[in-house]
């Protein structure tokens, strides 16, 4: 059974904090990484994809991949309470499949 | 660029009715997917299209879901009876490419159907 692991939080943090976000998967074989914004009652919307070992970075998010370790993060710099919303990690299955196989998701709660 | 259209976006309905969720995917984008959202998880695949051929349907519980995407850009996904336990937001996605990296392949989400069956 392919898995990913993700804490569901809540992750509550400060207005200007650093957001620390993570995920593991099982697949070994997994490619290509991702992750969705969900806001209470709306769909997903992709805000990063990462395919190679390192750190990617988009404006105030990063996310960060590990393949020894089966590991990918998101950090979200200068958090602000727009930012409160549950954030999914999706990994493509396999070297060449084609789904995508969904954490349950950490919910992340920023103050102001 | 016209993002996933998808309708309704709600529908209530009573146990061993039937119902039927459209989507109209990206323009452009051959990959179409059909998610299952269950309130605190994440989704899970349904099913996913190739044009209007399926290439992943192993998730999809055949006795009583149904999808079509017959001429290759909108699909129909049918639950016929509905039970209790299929109370969920249905999501459709799709992408322009099936198989590769980059932003090619990347999915996109609709605003999805929520459905309670009472």
């Amino acid at each position: 059974q392919k898995e990913v692991e993700q804490n569901s939080g809540p992750l509550s943090v400060p207005e200007g904090a650093i957001a620390s976000l993570n995920c593991t998967y099982s697949d070994r074989g997994s490619q290509s990484f991702f992750w969705y914004r969900q806001y209470s009652g709306k769909s997903p919307e992709l805000i990063m994809s990462i395919y190679s070992n390192g750190d990617k970075e988009d404006g105030r998010f990063t996310a960060q991949l590990n393949k020894a370790s089966q590991y990918v993060s998101l950090l979200i710099r200068d958090s602000q309470p727009s930012d409160s919303a549950t954030y999914l990690c999706a990994v493509r299955e396999g070297q060449a499949g084609t789904a995508l196989i969904f954490g349950k998701g950490t919910t992340l709660s920023v103050s102001s | 660029e016209a993002g996933v259209a998808q309708s309704p976006r709600y529908k209530i309905i009573e146990k061993r009715q039937s119902v039927a969720f459209w989507c109209n995917p990206i323009s452009g984008h051959a990959t179409l997917y059909w998610y299952q959202q269950i309130l605190g998880q994440g989704p899970k695949l349904l099913i996913q299209f190739q044009n209007n051929g399926v290439v992943d349907d192993s998730q999809l519980p055949k006795d009583r879901f149904s999808a079509e995407r017959l001429k290759g850009v909108d699909s129909t996904l049918k639950i016929q009876p509905a039970k209790l336990e299929d109370s969920a937001v249905y999501l459709c996605a799709s992408s322009r490419l099936q198989k590769g990296t980059g932003s090619l392949y990347e999915q996109y989400f609709g605003p999805g159907t929520r459905l309670t069956v009472t």
